[in-house]
């Protein structure tokens, strides 16, 4: 079984820009979550899809935002970024309720 | 709100042996408890989980972990560590969350040097 995809693997941007990443989870996993990564915060819960739905948030600001598709592909936005967002952005995927996320490689996103 | 300590930044051992990584939460019931590893360059694996009944969990990679309520811990221990385990090692809580699922949060982890 295929693991969790996240594409691209790396990305510059320049600040002011926008970024979609984008997700294909584990066949048959419905739930799609993103995480945050850098070496000052450390690992940060942005949001989780469930069946096209955003479930949970985390505390973000409205620039980062997300949406699912019908076949559980997952993409993340970041509009008008900024140099603090960058960041390894991981993706993590699980059949659902209380089941374990297994997590794919990550975009490095770089903001110049 | 709930946290995840790993009071070790670094911890560096000798191929061979044991190791023990500790993991402290703050949280108001039980919680799921989640040790993951990541190696250079990716994603996070799972190592073992904890939901609930025994308290001593088996993972993957010959590692284990022990949820002590008493003391709000989950440590993760392996009996003889192979260079292969160099890695940085996670600690997460899961809150409960709508739907049933759940919120990690994860600890800053610990990073694991291993000397041959």
């Amino acid at each position: 079984k295929a693991g969790v995809t996240q594409t691209p693997r790396y990305l510059i941007k320049t600040r002011g820009q926008q970024v979609t990443l984008s997700c294909s989870p584990i066949s048959g996993h419905r739930s799609v979550s993103w995480y945050q990564q850098t070496p000052g915060q450390g690992l940060q819960f942005l949001f989780e899809y469930f069946s096209e739905t955003q479930r949970n948030k985390g505390n973000f600001p409205g620039r980062f935002s997300g949406r699912q598709f019908s076949n559980s592909r997952s993409e993340m936005n970041v509009s008008t970024l900024e140099l603090g967002d960058s960041a390894l952005y991981l993706c993590a995927s699980s059949q659902g309720s209380g089941e374990p996320q297994h997590f794919g490689d990550g975009t490095r996103l770089s903001i110049l | 709100a709930q946290s995840v300590t790993q009071p070790d930044i670094h911890i560096t051992v000798s191929e061979g042996a044991s190791l023990e990584l500790r993991c402290n939460y703050s949280y108001g019931a039980t919680p799921y408890l989640f040790w993951y590893v990541q190696s250079p360059g990716q994603g996070l694996q799972l190592l073992l989980k904890y939901f609930s009944g025994d308290t001593l969990v088996q993972g993957i990679k010959g590692f284990e972990a022990e949820f002590k309520r008493s003391q709000s811990s989950f440590n993760l221990r392996k009996p003889s560590v192979h260079w292969s385990d160099a890695a940085e090692y996670f600690c997460a809580v899961g809150l409960h969350a709508s739907g049933g699922s759940y919120i990690p949060t994860f600890g800053r982890g610990t990073s694991l040097i291993v000397h041959p």
